[in-house]
């Protein structure tokens, strides 16, 4: 099975609309990521949460919330989205702090029409 | 903070000769530099990781060398085969905790058979 699973995988959506995007992991992982990547490929950190406590908030608009219900879970609420959301995103996991090393989910293509 | 450089960022080799990937980081605190392999449309996979311990890990027909002196690491594949065709992200650890990497920007890797 799939370690680290997203849900959708497409999501076409229009301007102004509310959308969320679940992750998963089986692995037992402390942390959980999530990253945007746009057309050119560049990998950005948006998120992280170590057993449901958030530790990296990067320079993210607040029209983006993650909720970590669990440790195996980490989702993503996007509000009001704008044709600048679109993009690849994806959800990573780590084993423990200090061991750094993360594994992708595959990826929800989020278009914005 | 970490600040991670690839060169080039397009290579182009012919099926069965060898490319090198570069990367240069800026803080000499971080001691782990994975390399992923993203192939079209899938998600990044890490491939082979080095920490600061070692100069070098092999591992079939990847390696990666590490020289801390210079603040630099290569990926280095021999025999490249078409599915080798890919673009390909180095990182460095923050050093400041978190688990957190920073990615390069990414090379784009093309073997022509």
């Amino acid at each position: 099975d799939t370690a680290v699973s997203q849900t959708p995988k497409y999501l076409v959506t229009q301007m102004g609309n509310d959308k969320s995007i679940k992750c998963e992991q089986n692995l037992g992982h402390d942390t959980m990521y999530w990253y945007k990547q746009d057309s050119k490929k560049f990998l950005k950190i948006m998120f992280s949460y170590n057993n449901k406590e958030l530790i990296i908030n990067e320079t993210v608009p607040n029209r983006f919330s993650p909720k970590s219900p669990d440790k195996a879970h980490l989702n993503l609420h996007i509000n009001s989205l704008e044709l600048g959301d679109s993009a690849v995103y994806f959800c990573a996991s780590s084993p423990q702090e200090g061991s750094y090393e993360q594994y992708f989910g595959p990826g929800t293509r989020l278009t914005v029409t | 903070g970490e600040n991670v450089e690839q060169h080039p960022s397009t290579l182009s080799v012919q099926e069965g000769d060898s490319a090198v990937i570069k990367c240069t980081y800026s803080d000499s605190a971080s001691n782990y530099f994975p390399w992923y392999k993203q192939e079209l449309g899938k998600r990044p996979q890490l491939i082979i990781d080095i920490r600061s311990n070692v100069g070098e890990k092999k591992d079939q027909r990847i390696a990666v060398t590490l020289n801390k002196t210079a603040k630099h690491f290569s990926l280095h594949i021999t025999e490249t085969q078409p599915e080798d065709s890919a673009v390909y992200f180095c990182a460095a650890s923050h050093p400041y905790g978190n688990n957190r990497l920073a990615f390069g920007k990414g090379n784009q890797v093309v073997v022509i058979p």
